[in-house]
């Protein structure tokens, strides 16, 4: 079964510094997301991006983030100026356009990768 | 913000024996939910969807049922086995409004051999 992939699992990062983290989602899906969850918190929605553009953020989704498709296959998240409260997993999802029962499909997550800043 | 909640932080059950894991949500206009499972390390993986014009959506050993008079949602895992050991989590969206989805805090679940 097709499935998104995330590098690297693991990133150790120093405060101030940036940060790009890598995504691969599955290979017929359009819409693409970043998530992250905080170690024993919810899973926080960050942005999705369709059509080569950001369809929507959070408020958490502020200026120092960015994403970016610079091909067709990866789509990155890249943290400008790394602060310690950056630390967390944080998953990426794609969705294909269309599924069984109509205009919803479920978002498919990589397994991750853990940012930790010092 | 959503508020998406989930009555019991941790369950625990025997082998063989069906599981009920439950989640609140607040906003009545939410018509999507989901439930994913998440294993220790791994990214959440969907385990079944429902639309708010249903409520009860059956797959393999899992049933969702929705209950929209009091936002209610559950998970009934049936024959629960050693594998089905991990955190549950809903989240629910507003179709029409955007692509964001509310999570919960999550259930962890627990099977006992």
């Amino acid at each position: 079964e097709p499935e998104v992939t995330q590098t690297p699992s693991h990133q150790v990062t120093q405060m101030g510094q940036e940060v790009i983290l890598r995504c691969v989602p599955i290979s017929n899906h359009l819409y693409f997301y970043w998530y992250r969850q905080i170690l024993g918190q919810k899973v926080e929605f960050l942005v999705s991006f369709y059509n080569n553009e950001i369809s929507e953020k959070s408020e958490i989704f502020d200026d120092q983030f960015s994403v970016e498709r610079p091909d067709g296959s990866n789509f990155t998240l890249k943290i400008r100026s790394t602060k310690l409260e950056d630390s967390a997993m944080y998953f990426c999802a794609s969705k294909g356009l269309y599924g069984q029962g109509g205009s919803n499909q479920p978002q498919h997550f990589g397994d991750g990768t853990r940012l930790s800043i010092l | 913000g959503e508020s998406v909640g989930l009555h019991l932080p941790t369950l625990s059950v025997q082998e063989g024996d069906n599981s009920i894991i439950n989640c609140a949500y607040s906003n009545s206009a939410s018509d999507y939910f989901i439930w994913y499972k998440q294993e220790s390390g791994k990214g959440p993986q969907f385990i079944i969807d429902i639309r708010s014009n249903m409520d009860k959506r059956q797959g393999q050993r899992v049933t969702v049922l929705l209950n929209k008079t009091v936002k209610h949602l559950s998970l009934q895992i049936a024959a629960t086995q050693p594998g089905d050991s991990a955190v549950y989590f809903c989240a629910e969206k507003v179709m029409s409004t955007g692509n964001q989805f509310y999570f919960g805090t999550g259930t962890s679940l627990t099977v006992i051999p």
